[in-house]
């Protein structure tokens, strides 16, 4: 079955700390896509970052990083130096192949609180 | 356009009316998605459209349901008799390739939906 789990219903941090939001993925595909979605309370989902499976190499982009671990299903989501714009929904989301190969499987998203 | 639209923004509807709600994908997009997000949920996936076909169907919560898209483009998710429970927002997305599951979605304001 193809499943995303994100177990972290609601963060909240301060300003300034780090913040890593989990996300494990159960597929029996090969050949997979995971993403990341930013849903600020504005509603309009925004994509942050899409990788494939064959792909391991961690990545960063300015203040965020992802960590994509095979051995474990994982698929975290490193926030350095929170801001209060980074408060927001985030889901983690998995595609693969099969007969619904186009079919995102969407996590439950965390709710990330940034206080001032 | 440069983006997904939906249309309308917000909706209250009766028990029991007719709704419908429109999606215009990005162009040249030939993918588009129907997903539902109660509130405070995650998405829970509804149609998907390759071109003008609707290859997997799976996840219209009922026969009440229905969706359509025309000339590859404009979507319109229909709901007849709506219930107190269809209260949601509706989120459209389109990817440019109906062939790939690595092909990003990005996705739409959204559709509010009140049923009262």
């Amino acid at each position: 079955a193809q499943k995303v789990t994100q177990a972290q219903t609601e963060i909240s941090v301060v300003e300034k700390e780090d913040v890593t939001l989990d996300c494990v993925y159960e597929t029996r595909d090969t050949t997979y896509y995971l993403f990341w979605y930013k849903q600020p309370p504005s509603g309009e989902l925004v994509f942050l970052i899409r990788r494939n499976s064959f792909d391991e190499q961690n990545e960063i982009s300015g203040r965020y990083s992802w960590n994509f671990q095979k051995s474990t299903s994982s698929f975290n989501f490193t926030i350095t130096a929170s801001q209060v714009v980074d408060s927001a929904v985030y889901f983690c989301a998995l595609s693969g192949r099969g007969y619904n190969f186009n079919k995102f499987y969407f996590g439950s998203g965390t709710k990330l609180n940034v206080k001032p | 356009g440069a983006g997904v639209s939906q249309s309308p923004s917000n909706k209250v509807t009766e028990k029991g009316k007719d709704v419908e709600l429109r999606c215009d994908p990005i162009s040249g997009h030939t993918a588009l998605y129907w997903y539902r997000q109660s509130l405070g949920q995650g998405l829970e996936f509804l149609i998907y459209f390759q071109g003008n076909s609707a290859p997997d169907k799976s996840g219209l919560p009922s026969d009440r349901f229905s969706a359509e898209r025309t000339g590859g483009s404009v979507s319109t998710l229909t709901i007849q008799r709506t219930q107190q429970e269809d209260s949601a927002v509706y989120l459209c997305a389109s990817s440019l390739s109906r062939t790939s599951s690595q092909e990003t979605q990005y996705f739409g304001p959204g559709t509010r939906l009140l049923v009262l």
